[in-house]
């Protein structure tokens, strides 16, 4: 059964305390690994696709990494803005692109 | 690019009524989309996936009857809750692909109350 799990489930930091966030996966073939934040009561906005293993996507503070069975969501000199829960996902080859996403990690940055 | 809208961002309702959600993508065309159920501090689950010009496929447990799901063109799809009860209140997300893209891009959203 395709599956993903996300750890931490909740991860608080001080500003400008760097961490990563963590999604295992396991699929049967992967199309594609997913990043999105999500802010309450709002749909989730895209952040990063990763395909292959050993891949790297940055934009801003975030950098994503993909290896065979996880991913890394790093998050370097955080801002409170940066509070969100993050959310990843996969695509499995053969489906009709429906995604299959975590729970989640809820990210709090403090002043 | 790449916009998904939603609408109504919120509605509140009587139990046994129905209520239809709208999900369209405005700047790009869109052969599938797909429709989710969040429930408070949970995450996303797959709730049917919306194909133009034929019937939605739907998830293990969910009920083609009560969700009835309209892709009428490569913009539009719609979600219908018939007979709502409390149980069904919820966050209700749609999102959609561009053509050739992997990616989805989600609407902000519908919070439905049911009363």
């Amino acid at each position: 059964e395709d599956q993903v799990t996300q750890s931490p489930e909740a991860l608080r930091l001080q500003e400008g305390e760097s961490s990563s966030l963590n999604c295992s996966y396991t699929v049967s073939g992967l199309r594609g690994l997913f990043w999105y934040r999500q802010d309450p009561g709002k749909g989730p906005e895209f952040l990063f696709t990763l395909y292959s293993a050993g891949e790297e996507k940055e934009k801003e503070r975030l950098k994503a990494t993909l290896t065979k069975k996880e991913s890394f969501l790093h998050i370097t000199a955080p801002k409170p803005e940066d509070s969100a829960t993050y959310l990843c996902a996969v695509q499995a080859v053969g489906s009709q692109g429906n995604l299959i996403f975590g729970k989640g990690t809820k990210l709090s940055v403090k002043p | 690019g790449a916009v998904v809208s939603q609408h109504p961002s919120w509605v509140i309702c009587k139990s046994g009524t129905s209520v239809k959600i709208e999900c369209r993508s405005l700047d790009f065309q869109a052969t599938t989309m797909f429709w989710y159920r969040q429930f408070p501090k949970q995450s996303l689950m797959l709730m049917a996936t919306s194909n133009e010009g034929s019937k939605a496929t739907y998830e293990q447990g969910v009920e083609k009857d009560k969700f009835l799901i309209n892709h009428a063109s490569l913009t539009l799809s719609t979600l219908t809750v018939t007979s709502a009860h409390p149980e069904d209140s919820s966050f209700y997300i749609c999102s959609a692909s561009p053509s050739g893209v992997h990616e989805q891009f989600f609407g902000p959203g519908t919070r439905l109350t049911v009363l």
